[in-house]
């Protein structure tokens, strides 16, 4: 069956470091892969979406990978800041395409120590 | 842009009891999504309307949810004699007609408590 895994435990780093989040999907051939953010108690919010044919892709201090032979996709946060605390979710197109349903992994906790 | 809005944004019913959830989507999106989330897992997709029209149902969801979308704007989800492994946030979330990889627009969910 189709799955999305990303690492359970939560991140600790210092800020100023690079965050990396990874997520890991088997069963599946996405043409595209989005990253969200979710604070606690609050929906995600968007944040990155990268096609199958894009290797790399930027935004500010975020850069998402997305290697489709490995069957994963590497979130970066460089200079990391107390601020980018959070859970940080990757997400699919699942099922039919036609309808526009994303499966979500469980999510990765970002913890930055000032 | 107001967001997409939910309604309540936390409910606390006793097991039995029967709970409805509101979702007014960002006003110019045609295509509305429930999903589920609990504590340390991703949301779980559970529905979803094009317009009025409800064209996917998880098998997550059991007979007593029911969810409408009235004249395609905005939606309910209701919950029938309820049951604490109901207690979750409920999320709702919005997109305009366009690509099937457009981003969703989350609302700030109704977290749900059965005692």
């Amino acid at each position: 069956s189709q799955k999305i895994e990303q690492n359970s435990e939560a991140l600790n780093i210092q800020e100023g470091k690079t965050a990396t989040l990874t997520c890991n999907y088997t069963n599946y051939s996405p043409a595209y892969l989005q990253w969200y953010r979710q604070d606690p108690g609050r929906g995600p919010v968007f944040l990155l979406l990268i096609r199958e044919n894009e290797k790399e892709k930027r935004k500010e201090r975020l850069k998402v990978t997305f290697d489709t032979t490995l069957k994963q996709s590497l979130f970066h946060i460089t200079a990391s800041q107390p601020a980018d605390s959070a859970t940080y979710l990757c997400a699919l197109l699942g099922g039919s395409s036609n309808t526009g349903k994303l499966i979500f992994g469980q999510g990765t906790t970002l913890q930055v120590k000032p | 842009d107001t967001g997409v809005s939910q309604d309540p944004r936390h409910k606390i019913t006793k097991r039995g009891q029967n709970v409805t959830f509101r979702c007014d989507p960002i006003s110019e999106h045609n295509r509305l999504y429930w999903y589920r989330q609990t504590l340390g897992q991703g949301p779980e997709f559970l529905t979803y309307f094009q317009n009025e029209a409800q064209l996917e149902k998880s098998r997550l969801l059991s007979d007593r949810f029911s969810a409408e979308r009235p004249k395609g704007s905005f939606s309910t989800l209701e919950i029938q004699r309820t049951e604490q492994g109901d207690s979750a946030m409920y999320l709702c979330a919005s997109v305009s007609q366009g690509a099937y990889n457009s981003p969703l627009h989350f609302g700030n969910g109704t977290r749900l408590t059965v005692t």
